[in-house]
């Protein structure tokens, strides 16, 4: 399968504080980048949706200011959780998509644990 | 409107034995995939299977093999000879659109189904 890292897999902030998570699609070029996010106990939920080169676009309810995505190369994807606050503790997952022409599998980070004190 | 719906929160079952999970899932495209995932405790989303809408035949990968019900829209998983190391969270997925040149469409999870494989 795809090889897909994910920095960091874990990270414990302060209140009000930035952090930036990173996702590499190591073995194959990713157009398309998704960003979901679950919470304890919880589904996969997207978050956005982000082209190379193009500005993301954020699903309801998901504040664009707030989850800042940057997807300025084909394999190198970033979200940054501008002041954190404790809510947005989460398990943070990117999915890179599109280089994968003809196969129908879809490959996951390893996830990015977020605690926010 | 939820696309994806598990029924089963948690399944326990003896190892070795088969273990069916259900998936439902609600769409009006014509073309559409449908994944399983697994989530042991590390939280990395393991691929399982595949089912695109037009295959005839049911997926299948080792002792991974799914269901597909088109007409009662339903794409159950099926593991057989269950392992102690199969215990973790399941879920169902959809996308809708085949992938195609230049197409990249987003998943829809289910609620999940924790499976626990007791000794």
């Amino acid at each position: 399968g795809a090889v897909v890292s994910q920095h960091p897999s874990w990270v414990i902030c302060k209140s009000g504080t930035s952090v930036k998570i990173e996702c590499r699609s190591l073995d194959f070029q990713a157009t398309t980048m998704f960003w979901y996010r679950q919470f304890p106990k919880q589904s996969l939920m997207l978050m956005a949706t982000s082209n190379e080169g193009s500005k993301a676009t954020y699903e309801q309810g998901v504040e664009k200011d707030k989850f800042l995505i940057n997807h300025a190369s084909l394999t190198l994807s970033t979200l940054t959780v501008t002041s954190a606050h404790p809510e947005d503790s989460s398990f943070y997952i990117c999915n890179p998509t599109g280089g994968l022409i003809g196969k129908h599998e879809q490959y996951f980070g390893p996830g990015t644990r977020l605690t926010v004190t | 409107a939820q696309k994806i719906t598990q029924t089963q929160p948690g399944m326990f079952v003896q190892e070795k034995e088969a273990v069916t999970l259900d998936c439902t899932y609600d769409t009006s495209d014509q073309s559409y995939g449908l994944f399983w995932y697994k989530q042991p405790s590390s939280g990395e989303m393991i691929f399982l299977i595949y089912q695109g809408s037009y295959d005839e035949q049911n997926a299948t990968e080792g002792r991974y093999s799914l269901n597909f019900q088109k007409a009662r829209k339903s794409a159950n998983l099926v593991i057989s000879a269950s392992q102690l190391g199969d215990s973790a969270m399941y879920f169902c997925a959809m996308r809708e659109g085949e992938r195609g040149y230049g197409g990249a469409q987003k998943l829809v999870f289910g609620q999940g189904t924790r499976l626990t494989i007791n000794p």
